[in-house]
């Protein structure tokens, strides 16, 4: 099935580590991005990608990096510089010229 | 700044009422406009999109929207809801055609009474 594959589903870190969420995409999409959802708050995007080896910052990407070393593999890491990191975590990918996007299931992440 | 405004936070609603879910977005220029649905449990998933054309789209699930330019408005309606309706909706814009970032809405919870 093609799709976006996020991992893990649930995430449980301590205050101070570093913790890197997987998203892998077999769409041969162009472009992945990582959004943050908080209640009330929508979707804010952190991070995204148009292209292998380059990816820019979105509005909230402050204590969060990121890479795109394989077309199909935009990883996101929550540094311990973040302070506000438990949240929900969504992948996304698209072609460029449609800009429809297609999401992961989502990673939660809950910081002890 | 770029912005859209979601003007619901939870809409509450009875089974066969119809639903109007209000969005605004704040740019004159070229903008690419979707509503996406988040059922409990699942991913986000595309209604529907506005692109060009016809400024009435039609998406699944019986959803339609209008895109009216000069109200910088892309509502959302279905003229009979159902319980399994019940979920999150988000209207999104992408300005500035396919290379801009897709901005959301904070989104509205829709709560059918069966």
């Amino acid at each position: 099935d093609g799709g976006i594959t996020q991992s893990p589903k649930y995430l449980f870190r301590k205050e101070g580590q570093n913790v890197t969420l997987s998203c892998e995409q077999n769409l041969n999409h162009d472009a992945m991005y990582w959004y943050r959802q908080d209640p009330g708050q929508g979707l804010r995007l952190i991070y995204y990608s148009q292209i292998v080896n380059d990816f820019q910052k979105g509005d909230i990407a402050e204590g969060y990096s990121v890479s795109r070393e394989k077309k199909e593999s935009f990883p996101l890491t929550v540094t311990s510089a973040q302070k506000n990191p438990t949240a929900f975590y969504l992948c996304a990918s698209s072609i460029l010229r449609t800009g429809e996007l297609f999401f992961g299931e989502g990673s939660r992440l809950t910081v002890l | 700044a770029q912005s859209v405004s979601q003007h619901n936070h939870h809409v509450i609603l009875s089974e066969a009422a119809s639903l109007e879910l209000g969005c605004n977005y704040s740019y004159g220029g070229t903008v690419n406009l979707f509503w996406y649905v988040q059922y409990p449990g699942q991913h986000l998933q595309l209604l529907l999109k506005y692109f060009s054309g016809d400024p009435l789209v039609k998406g699944i699930k019986g959803f339609e929207a209008e895109f009216i330019k000069s109200k910088f408005s892309f509502n959302l309606r279905k003229p009979s809801v159902q319980w399994s309706d019940t979920a999150e909706y988000f209207c999104a814009a992408r300005i500035g055609g396919s290379q801009g970032n897709l901005i959301f809405g904070k989104g509205t919870k829709l709560s059918v009474k069966p």
